[in-house]
């Protein structure tokens, strides 16, 4: 059965730390795509970012980036030098390409970090 | 501005009424997608359509009904059988090969008493 486990549940840093984000994630299958999104307090979720089973390389794009290592199936997201805007409830999600192709996400609880002034 | 729509922000209803969340959206997507989340939860999936005309359940369905009778539009009933609908629910869309991102709505917040 397909997984996401986000096992931080609360992050409280101070602005300017760096703080990184785990994502664990549990699929049988060999091709499927990985998600991160933000949700401000606002409540819409906000797209970051997608990345394919293929791909292991790391991105970067301004202050974030993303660390996938399929041999620990992880996929963890690390914001550099915080700032107070980055206070948000974060979601890992998985998406398998299945027979139907539905596109359907499996989320994680979500991680919700706190950056403090 | 392309995006997706959803009407009511706050909604409050009595139990024991059905009540009919509204989703639009202008980016020209096939896929729809309604889900829910309870504080501290993630989300999820209740209802998820590919095409016009066709929809299906998804993981807690049981309670909801959907219609997908234009491209635009998906809108999500909460009936009287829905046993915990105070919730927030979030409606997103995407082009419709999967898997691709979902792109989502600024959610209704429902509260029933």
């Amino acid at each position: 059965a397909q997984k996401v486990t986000q096992a931080q549940t609360e992050i409280s840093v101070v602005e300017k730390e760096d703080v990184t984000l785990d994502c664990v994630y549990e699929t049988r299958d060999t091709t499927y795509y990985l998600f991160w999104y933000k949700q401000p307090p606002s409540g819409e979720l906000v797209f970051l970012i997608r990345r394919n089973s293929f791909d292991e390389q790391n991105e970067i794009s301004g202050r974030y980036s993303w660390n996938f290592q399929k041999s620990t199936s992880s996929f963890n997201f690390t914001i550099t030098a915080s700032q107070v805007v980055d206070s948000a409830v974060y979601f890992c999600a998985l998406s398998e390409l299945g027979s139907s192709n539905t596109g359907k996400l499996i989320f994680g609880q979500g991680t919700t970090l706190q950056v403090k002034p | 501005d392309g995006g997706i729509t959803q009407s009511p922000k706050y909604l409050f209803r009595k139990e024991g009424q059905n009540v009919t969340l509204s989703c639009e959206q202008n980016l020209n997507h096939d896929a729809m997608y309604w889900y829910r989340q309870d504080p501290g939860q993630g989300l999820r999936l209740i209802y998820y359509s590919q095409i016009v005309n066709d929809f299906q359940k998804g993981d807690i369905a049981e309670g909801y009904s959907v219609s997908r009778e234009k491209k635009e539009s998906f809108p999500l009933t909460v009936t009287s059988a829905q046993k915990n609908p105070t919730a927030f629910y979030l409606c997103a869309s995407s082009t419709r090969t999967g898997p691709h991102e979902q792109y989502f709505g600024p959610g209704t917040r429902l509260t029933v008493t």
